[in-house]
């Protein structure tokens, strides 16, 4: 595997339902993103890690709860979702400096469709 | 806040025609600007991006872009378009230490043959 994988590529839940996404970055990167991706809407930042601690939350609600147990892989669990959480779910990861990391390219994931019924 | 402002959600041009897309942003400090091409069930992939040098940056696929600090504007540009540059493009601007990328709402590009 090369790049940004994302898992699953689609997910279909109920509201009542817990599940979790998964992202792994084979780059060797320290920084890791989540996006949510809306019809019609700019991208949203969701989270950002930089060397595993979290650095932005950009007022998510607390039913989506990332996990970065390590430099590589990052997850979002998801639990009593609602219909308008259904989006294209986005993971990113950039080289990550202390300084200068405005500069960095992201490397995006394909990204997992999600839909809340 | 910085922020970005894509006009056009829709741009559509034939084959072999100049391809403009706009971009303009908001910022009180010096940004770094990037563009993002995201092809239908794909992640966005980097086209380009500004991070102060030199102001007319070229990138992949034959695109490039002008910063233009006196117009606050970093519009992509392709002098001839191809099928395969069908896809939704997205502009972004970033700061020196601030993971926190911002993107614009996407212009989606159609090429007629």
């Amino acid at each position: 595997e090369t790049g940004v994988t994302q898992t699953p590529r689609h997910l279909v839940m109920g509201m009542t339902n817990k599940k979790s996404l998964k992202c792994e970055q084979h780059l060797g990167h320290n920084a890791m993103y989540w996006y949510k991706q809306s019809a019609k809407k700019p991208l949203e930042l969701m989270f950002v890690y930089n060397f595993k601690e979290q650095t932005e939350n950009n007022s998510v609600p607390s039913r989506f709860s990332p996990e970065c147990p390590n430099s590589s892989h990052l997850f979002l669990h998801l639990h009593t979702l609602q219909p308008e959480d259904s989006a294209l779910y986005l993971c990113a990861s950039s080289q990550g400096t202390s300084g200068g990391a405005g500069t960095d390219t992201q490397y995006f994931g394909p990204g997992t469709r999600l839909t809340v019924l | 806040a910085q922020s970005v402002t894509q006009l056009g959600s829709h741009v559509s041009v034939s084959e072999g025609a100049l391809v403009l897309l706009r971009c303009n942003y908001s910022s009180s400090v010096p940004p770094y600007l990037f563009w993002y091409v995201q092809y239908p069930n794909q992640g966005l992939q980097l086209l380009l991006k500004y991070t102060s040098a030199a102001t007319l940056v070229k990138g992949i696929n034959g695109f490039e872009a002008e910063f233009k600090k006196s117009e606050t504007s970093f519009h992509l540009t392709k002098p001839s378009a191809h099928m395969s540059d069908a896809a939704e493009y997205f502009c972004a601007v970033s700061f020196y230490n601030n993971n926190d990328m911002r993107f614009g709402a996407g212009t989606r590009l159609t090429v007629k043959p």
